[in-house]
Protein backbone atom coordinates (compact mmCIF):
# COMPACT_ATOMS: atom_id res chain seq x y z
CA UNK A 1 0.00 0.00 0.00
CA UNK A 2 1.90 3.04 -1.43
CA UNK A 3 0.43 6.42 0.69
CA UNK A 4 2.46 8.24 -0.86
CA UNK A 5 4.08 8.14 -4.01
CA UNK A 6 6.60 10.43 -6.20
CA UNK A 7 5.79 9.37 -10.04
CA UNK A 8 8.52 10.87 -11.80
CA UNK A 9 12.21 9.30 -10.72
CA UNK A 10 14.11 12.17 -12.13
CA UNK A 11 14.25 15.36 -13.28
CA UNK A 12 16.42 17.64 -15.05
CA UNK A 13 16.02 21.39 -15.59
CA UNK A 14 18.75 24.48 -16.22
CA UNK A 15 20.28 26.83 -14.02
CA UNK A 16 17.86 29.09 -13.13
CA UNK A 17 15.09 27.90 -14.18
CA UNK A 18 12.52 26.57 -12.28
CA UNK A 19 12.19 23.20 -10.59
CA UNK A 20 8.36 21.57 -10.17
CA UNK A 21 8.81 18.39 -7.85
CA UNK A 22 4.97 16.20 -7.51
CA UNK A 23 3.93 13.87 -5.02
CA UNK A 24 0.62 12.46 -4.52
CA UNK A 25 -0.73 10.72 -1.51
CA UNK A 26 -3.52 8.67 -0.56
CA UNK A 27 -3.99 8.98 3.31
CA UNK A 28 -6.93 11.23 3.94
CA UNK A 29 -5.61 10.74 7.73
CA UNK A 30 -2.36 13.34 6.60
CA UNK A 31 -2.42 16.63 8.66
CA UNK A 32 1.25 17.47 7.85
CA UNK A 33 3.25 16.98 4.89
CA UNK A 34 7.01 17.54 4.70
CA UNK A 35 9.50 18.01 1.76
CA UNK A 36 13.25 16.60 2.60
CA UNK A 37 16.16 16.81 0.64
CA UNK A 38 19.02 13.67 0.47
CA UNK A 39 22.37 13.96 -0.99
CA UNK A 40 24.50 10.98 -1.34
CA UNK A 41 25.72 9.33 1.94
CA UNK A 42 23.94 11.58 4.32
CA UNK A 43 20.31 11.52 5.63
CA UNK A 44 17.65 13.14 4.39
CA UNK A 45 17.72 17.09 5.73
CA UNK A 46 14.60 18.87 6.12
CA UNK A 47 13.60 21.42 3.50
CA UNK A 48 9.97 22.68 4.43
CA UNK A 49 6.16 21.86 5.40
CA UNK A 50 3.30 22.33 5.11
CA UNK A 51 -0.25 22.27 7.07
CA UNK A 52 -2.93 20.48 5.64
CA UNK A 53 -5.09 23.85 6.61
CA UNK A 54 -3.16 25.94 4.49
CA UNK A 55 -2.58 25.47 0.62
CA UNK A 56 1.00 27.48 0.15
CA UNK A 57 4.06 27.44 1.96
CA UNK A 58 6.99 30.11 0.86
CA UNK A 59 10.41 30.05 2.39
CA UNK A 60 13.00 31.57 -0.25
CA UNK A 61 13.61 29.67 -2.94
CA UNK A 62 11.15 27.03 -2.11
CA UNK A 63 7.51 27.00 -2.00
CA UNK A 64 5.53 24.35 -1.34
CA UNK A 65 1.63 23.67 -2.90
CA UNK A 66 -1.16 21.91 -1.49
CA UNK A 67 -4.31 19.96 -2.89
CA UNK A 68 -6.01 18.81 -0.61
CA UNK A 69 -9.01 17.80 -2.96
CA UNK A 70 -6.53 16.08 -5.47
CA UNK A 71 -4.39 14.95 -2.33
CA UNK A 72 -1.54 16.43 -4.31
CA UNK A 73 1.49 18.20 -3.13
CA UNK A 74 4.40 20.03 -5.39
CA UNK A 75 7.74 21.80 -4.56
CA UNK A 76 8.70 24.37 -6.52
CA UNK A 77 12.43 25.74 -6.53
CA UNK A 78 12.93 29.04 -8.28
CA UNK A 79 15.79 29.76 -9.25
CA UNK A 80 17.38 26.51 -9.59
CA UNK A 81 20.98 26.41 -8.64
CA UNK A 82 23.40 23.34 -9.18
CA UNK A 83 23.53 22.29 -5.71
CA UNK A 84 20.03 21.96 -5.37
CA UNK A 85 21.16 18.76 -7.37
CA UNK A 86 20.27 15.77 -4.96
CA UNK A 87 16.95 13.30 -3.85
CA UNK A 88 14.01 14.99 -2.51
CA UNK A 89 11.18 13.14 -1.04
CA UNK A 90 7.97 14.00 0.05
CA UNK A 91 6.02 12.23 3.54
CA UNK A 92 3.31 12.93 5.18
CA UNK A 93 2.10 12.35 9.10
CA UNK A 94 -1.20 11.85 10.99
CA UNK A 95 -0.49 13.67 13.91
CA UNK A 96 2.38 15.72 15.42
CA UNK A 97 5.16 13.07 16.13
CA UNK A 98 4.00 10.60 14.12
CA UNK A 99 5.65 8.57 11.53
CA UNK A 100 6.72 9.99 8.81
CA UNK A 101 5.32 7.85 5.42
CA UNK A 102 7.84 8.93 2.35
CA UNK A 103 7.54 8.85 -1.37
CA UNK A 104 10.18 7.05 -3.33
CA UNK A 105 12.30 10.13 -4.52
CA UNK A 106 13.12 12.04 -7.69
CA UNK A 107 16.65 12.61 -8.50
CA UNK A 108 16.91 16.45 -9.43
CA UNK A 109 19.83 17.20 -11.77
CA UNK A 110 20.14 21.06 -12.11
CA UNK A 111 22.22 21.50 -14.93
CA UNK A 112 25.09 24.56 -15.03
CA UNK B 1 26.95 21.33 15.10
CA UNK B 2 24.40 19.38 17.89
CA UNK B 3 22.64 17.34 15.19
CA UNK B 4 21.68 14.05 15.21
CA UNK B 5 24.44 11.61 15.54
CA UNK B 6 24.87 7.69 14.67
CA UNK B 7 27.78 5.42 14.97
CA UNK B 8 29.29 3.20 13.38
CA UNK B 9 28.79 5.14 9.91
CA UNK B 10 29.31 1.99 8.29
CA UNK B 11 29.39 -1.49 9.12
CA UNK B 12 29.89 -5.16 7.60
CA UNK B 13 29.03 -8.31 9.53
CA UNK B 14 28.96 -11.77 8.27
CA UNK B 15 25.17 -13.58 8.12
CA UNK B 16 23.97 -14.85 11.38
CA UNK B 17 26.14 -11.85 13.72
CA UNK B 18 24.39 -9.55 15.83
CA UNK B 19 24.85 -6.07 15.47
CA UNK B 20 24.05 -2.75 17.54
CA UNK B 21 23.72 0.55 16.20
CA UNK B 22 23.80 4.10 18.55
CA UNK B 23 22.09 7.26 17.72
CA UNK B 24 22.10 10.39 20.01
CA UNK B 25 19.65 12.99 19.14
CA UNK B 26 19.03 16.17 19.56
CA UNK B 27 19.31 17.07 23.31
CA UNK B 28 16.52 19.25 23.61
CA UNK B 29 13.72 16.87 21.46
CA UNK B 30 11.79 13.87 23.33
CA UNK B 31 10.96 12.38 20.23
CA UNK B 32 13.64 9.62 18.38
CA UNK B 33 12.87 7.56 15.74
CA UNK B 34 14.10 4.92 13.51
CA UNK B 35 13.92 3.98 9.63
CA UNK B 36 15.08 1.87 7.02
CA UNK B 37 16.00 3.06 3.24
CA UNK B 38 17.29 0.71 1.04
CA UNK B 39 18.38 1.53 -2.96
CA UNK B 40 15.67 3.10 -4.84
CA UNK B 41 13.20 3.75 -1.95
CA UNK B 42 12.11 6.50 0.90
CA UNK B 43 12.70 5.83 4.38
CA UNK B 44 10.51 3.28 5.91
CA UNK B 45 9.48 4.01 9.29
CA UNK B 46 10.61 1.14 12.12
CA UNK B 47 10.05 2.18 15.58
CA UNK B 48 9.48 5.37 17.56
CA UNK B 49 10.38 6.55 21.17
CA UNK B 50 8.89 9.46 23.22
CA UNK B 51 11.18 10.16 26.34
CA UNK B 52 11.94 6.27 26.89
CA UNK B 53 8.93 4.65 26.12
CA UNK B 54 8.77 2.92 22.96
CA UNK B 55 5.20 3.75 21.71
CA UNK B 56 5.31 2.64 17.89
CA UNK B 57 6.86 -0.82 16.22
CA UNK B 58 6.26 -1.25 11.99
CA UNK B 59 5.04 -4.53 11.08
CA UNK B 60 8.80 -4.53 9.71
CA UNK B 61 10.31 -5.00 13.02
CA UNK B 62 10.29 -8.56 13.13
CA UNK B 63 11.70 -10.58 16.16
CA UNK B 64 15.40 -9.97 15.67
CA UNK B 65 15.01 -6.35 15.74
CA UNK B 66 14.94 -4.87 19.36
CA UNK B 67 15.60 -1.10 20.14
CA UNK B 68 15.81 0.62 23.46
CA UNK B 69 15.98 4.26 24.56
CA UNK B 70 17.10 3.79 28.67
CA UNK B 71 16.80 7.23 30.36
CA UNK B 72 15.03 9.17 27.14
CA UNK B 73 18.49 10.22 25.65
CA UNK B 74 20.51 8.12 23.21
CA UNK B 75 18.80 4.77 21.69
CA UNK B 76 20.27 1.52 20.12
CA UNK B 77 19.28 -0.49 17.23
CA UNK B 78 19.79 -4.16 17.75
CA UNK B 79 19.16 -6.60 14.99
CA UNK B 80 20.15 -10.40 15.85
CA UNK B 81 21.08 -13.11 13.34
CA UNK B 82 21.45 -10.67 10.59
CA UNK B 83 20.25 -11.90 6.91
CA UNK B 84 21.40 -10.19 3.99
CA UNK B 85 18.07 -8.69 3.46
CA UNK B 86 18.82 -6.69 6.40
CA UNK B 87 21.36 -5.03 4.05
CA UNK B 88 20.28 -0.71 4.47
CA UNK B 89 20.82 2.21 5.50
CA UNK B 90 19.52 2.95 9.00
CA UNK B 91 18.78 5.99 9.64
CA UNK B 92 17.99 8.19 12.99
CA UNK B 93 15.54 11.00 13.15
CA UNK B 94 14.47 13.10 16.49
CA UNK B 95 12.05 15.78 16.40
CA UNK B 96 10.44 18.18 18.79
CA UNK B 97 7.07 18.18 16.65
CA UNK B 98 6.18 17.13 13.51
CA UNK B 99 9.76 18.27 11.60
CA UNK B 100 12.04 15.20 12.41
CA UNK B 101 15.92 16.28 11.60
CA UNK B 102 18.38 13.12 10.52
CA UNK B 103 21.41 11.64 11.57
CA UNK B 104 23.99 10.45 8.31
CA UNK B 105 22.99 6.75 8.73
CA UNK B 106 24.22 3.39 9.35
CA UNK B 107 25.10 1.64 6.66
CA UNK B 108 24.94 -2.09 7.06
CA UNK B 109 26.16 -4.45 4.73
CA UNK B 110 25.74 -8.64 5.45
CA UNK B 111 27.78 -10.81 3.34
Amino acid sequence: DQQVKQNSPSLSVQEGRISILNCDYTNSMFDYFLWYKKYPAEGPTFLISISSIKDKNEDGRFTVFLNKSAKHLSLHIVPSQPGDSAVYFCAGAETSGSRLTFGEGTQLTVNP
Amino acid sequence: DTGVSQDPRHKITKRGQNVTFRCDPISEHNRLYWYRQTLGQGPEFLTYFQNEAQLEKSRLLSDRFSAERPKGSFSTLEIQRTEQGDSAMYLCASSPQYEQYFGPGTRLTVT
